[in-house]
């Protein structure tokens, strides 16, 4: 398709359980960016994706965050044992070549942990 | 030091009159420089690339670029209220596809 599509669109998770968000990139793109946006705008990057290949993990929180792509099937973020502080929207991007034409972000999928 | 910088605002501009984003970057070697305007509750959208020192530009956008002072910055002619939005500038490090780094966003607000 022509647009990321990001599901689910809300998930509100107790603190402690698990959460998984999805992202089916554009047709064609083969990079995926997963980024978390939380108050006063500021992005923080989490991880990238060349195809099924882990490009860049430098943001993420190993110790409970962890993410796949994946052959035919949807891209996951997944934090186990969510906290307060993850409350955020996680935005997915895919590009076909950063660089040259920058991303094409989801709608987003809103966190709130309570 | 922060990677990307700009101003939060917010700016306000009356219609119809020039609106000037300004974003300064760190790192030396970044490549690439996108603005993205992001309303609120919804997810950012890219607006202009820039690649080579000078301006860049597109309908009412204009995108400069100065390598030497490690500044970008974004002009909006004729402003109109739909253009209220925050302005994210966005850059590229040195790795070939690499990760872009965002700034926290200018508040732009057109004044009716």
């Amino acid at each position: 398709g022509e647009e990321v599509a990001q599901t689910p669109k809300h998930l509100v998770r107790g603190e402690g359980q698990k959460a998984k968000l999805y992202c089916a990139p554009i047709k064609g793109h083969s990079y995926v960016f997963w980024y978390q946006q939380v108050l006063k705008n500021e992005f923080k990057f989490l991880i990238s994706f060349q195809n099924e290949n882990v490009f860049d993990e430098t943001g993420m929180p190993k110790e409970r965050f962890s993410a796949k792509c994946l052959p035919n099937s949807p891209c996951s973020l997944e934090i186990q044992a969510t906290k307060l502080e993850d409350s955020a929207v996680y935005f997915c991007a895919s590009s076909q070549s950063p660089d040259n034409y920058g991303y094409t972000f989801g709608s987003g999928t809103r966190l709130t942990v309570v | 030091q922060k990677e990307v910088e700009q101003n939060s605002g917010p700016l306000s501009v009356p219609e119809g009159a020039i609106a000037s984003l300004n974003c300064t970057y760190s790192d030396r070697g970044s490549q690439s420089f996108f603005w993205y305007r992001q309303y609120s509750g919804k997810s950012p959208e890219l607006i202009m690339f820039i690649y080579s020192n000078g301006d860049k530009e597109d309908g009412r956008f204009t995108a400069q670029l100065n390598k030497a002072s490690q500044y970008v910055s974004l002009l909006i002619r004729d402003s109109q209220p739909s253009d209220s939005a925050t302005y994210l500038c966005a850059v590229s490090l040195l790795r070939r596809d690499d990760k872009i780094i965002f700034g926290k966003g200018t508040r732009l607000h057109i004044l009716p």
